[in-house]
């Protein structure tokens, strides 16, 4: 069955670049989703198709896909972005997740 | 569209338990709902996907034999019969919807969750 890796953390300063990868083996030649999940919600999509923002995201997120790696970025990070990132694509008409970056701003 | 989640609760390994998901509003005419879920603190987990006219059901082979996924689209409902339940299926449940744009597809509305415990 296909696998994806993340880190499990990734910090960054208040205003500074994120970066959070997601790797899985020819992960771009499949469609990379991305999804953020705050303490007590449910995830919410930020990226789709490796660099689509759906309506509402803020520009500050932004994605990539190339090779193994799919790369979110997040730019000028504030802290209401702290939360948990999860790259996601499809394997034979399933769902597959990555293990999640937690994201911690500080 | 708003998607909720019900049935959850304690039950005691090998029982069976069915949990529900309701469509507030247009969201249950969508081609595919999925069920997805999340030991709390740890990854999704991908469960179960059903089609618009139930003719195509597909499962996690973790699930598959003891899980079963239809929906009534009269009713705006999907819903998910888990028997021979284990303590691994402890987990948070969530009901998707899938959306397709294009040649690209991702899910685009999620429940906010009903917490299923399989305990002794």
């Amino acid at each position: 069955s296909y696998e994806l890796t993340q880190p499990p953390s990734v910090s960054v300063s208040p205003g500074q670049t994120a970066t959070i990868t997601c790797s899985g083996e020819r992960l771009g030649y499949r469609f990379t989703n991305w999804y953020q999940q705050k303490t007590g919600q449910p995830p919410m999509v930020i990226i789709y198709e490796d660099g689509v923002r759906p309506s509402g995201i803020p520009a500050r997120f932004s994605a990539s896909s190339f090779g193994n790696t799919a790369t979110l970025t997040i730019a000028g990070t504030p802290p209401t972005d702290e939360a948990i990132y999860f790259c996601q694509v499809w394997d034979s008409s399933t769902a597959v997740f990555g293990g999640g970056t937690k994201l911690t701003v500080l | 569209g708003h998607l909720v989640e019900s049935g959850g609760g304690l039950v005691r390994p090998g029982g069976s338990l069915r949990l529900s998901c309701a469509d507030s509003g247009f969201t249950l005419t969508a081609e595919w709902m999925h069920w997805v879920r999340q030991v709390p603190g740890k990854t999704l987990v991908w469960v179960s996907r059903i089609n618009v006219d139930e003719t195509t059901r597909t499962y996690a082979d973790s699930v598959k034999g003891r899980f079963t996924i239809s929906r009534d689209n009269a009713r705006r409902t999907v819903d998910l019969q888990m028997s021979s339940l284990t303590v691994d299926d402890t987990a948070v449940y969530y009901c998707v919807r899938e959306y397709c744009s294009g040649a690209s597809c991702y899910f685009d509305l999620w429940g906010q969750g009903t917490l299923v415990t399989v305990s002794s």
